[in-house]
């Protein structure tokens, strides 16, 4: 499976952007880029995911870079309840890989 | 129902009893997963249904853990003869196949081993 590395944690204040890494090197040509966050207390719940252009939801932006080995989550603006830890995986485009591989992901911290 | 559902949120048993976890996926998720989460560790990979292939039972962690997917619905986790080790929460999550497959979980079932 193709791996994913993220800072272990960030802080930011509320009501300012943020900008969550990862890593993804080993990247194949079929795989999207997903983001998922995990409130405390609750399940993982799907953020954003993208392919090769860049995203925007509601919720969130994702930024893909060109060579697709990285990428960069982004709340534009951060609220106290944004803090979660967000993980972000590789997911193959026929959504049928076995075995996703969440990793530690990043815990976000924010304040006021 | 409007999301992955999943029974009991919480189970307290004694160590050396079985135990059944339910999940019931979205309607029409042809693929289903099981996690199993240890306070303040990551999600680690149990198993994996997909349609009517074959599961993926690779990260199931001992032969006392098993897992059964009927009529491609309903999901059953069953672990025989607890133990201690295996107090965490177990999570379900769902998704349909193709178009990169975005994961719905439940909210899971939190697991006490005394």
């Amino acid at each position: 499976d193709a791996k994913t590395t993220q800072p272990n944690s960030m802080e930011s204040n509320e009501e300012e952007p943020v900008h969550l890494p990862c890593n993804h090197s080993t990247i194949s040509g079929t795989d999207y880029i997903h983001w998922y966050r995990q409130l405390p207390s609750q399940g993982p719940e799907y953020v954003i995911h993208g392919l090769t252009s860049n995203v925007n939801n509601r919720m969130a932006s994702l930024a893909i870079a060109e060579d697709r080995k990285s990428s960069t989550l982004i709340l534009h603006r951060a609220t106290l309840r944004d803090a979660a830890v967000y993980y972000c995986i590789l997911r193959d485009v026929a959504g049928t890989a076995s075995k996703l591989t969440f990793g530690t992901g990043t815990r976000l911290q924010v304040t006021l | 129902g409007a999301g992955v559902s999943q029974s009991p949120s919480n189970k307290v048993t004694e160590k050396g009893k079985d135990v059944e976890l339910r999940c019931d996926p979205i309607s029409g998720h042809t693929a289903l997963y099981w996690y199993r989460q240890s306070l303040g560790q990551g999600l680690e990979f149990l198993i994996y249904f997909q349609g009517n292939s074959a599961p993926d039972k690779s990260g199931l962690p001992s032969d006392r853990f098993s897992a059964e997917r009927t009529g491609g619905s309903v999901s059953t986790l069953t672990i025989q003869r607890t133990q201690q080790e295996d107090s965490a929460v177990y999570l379900c999550a769902s998704s349909f196949k193709g178009g990169g497959g975005k994961l719905f979980f439940g909210s899971g079932t939190q697991l006490s081993v005394l």
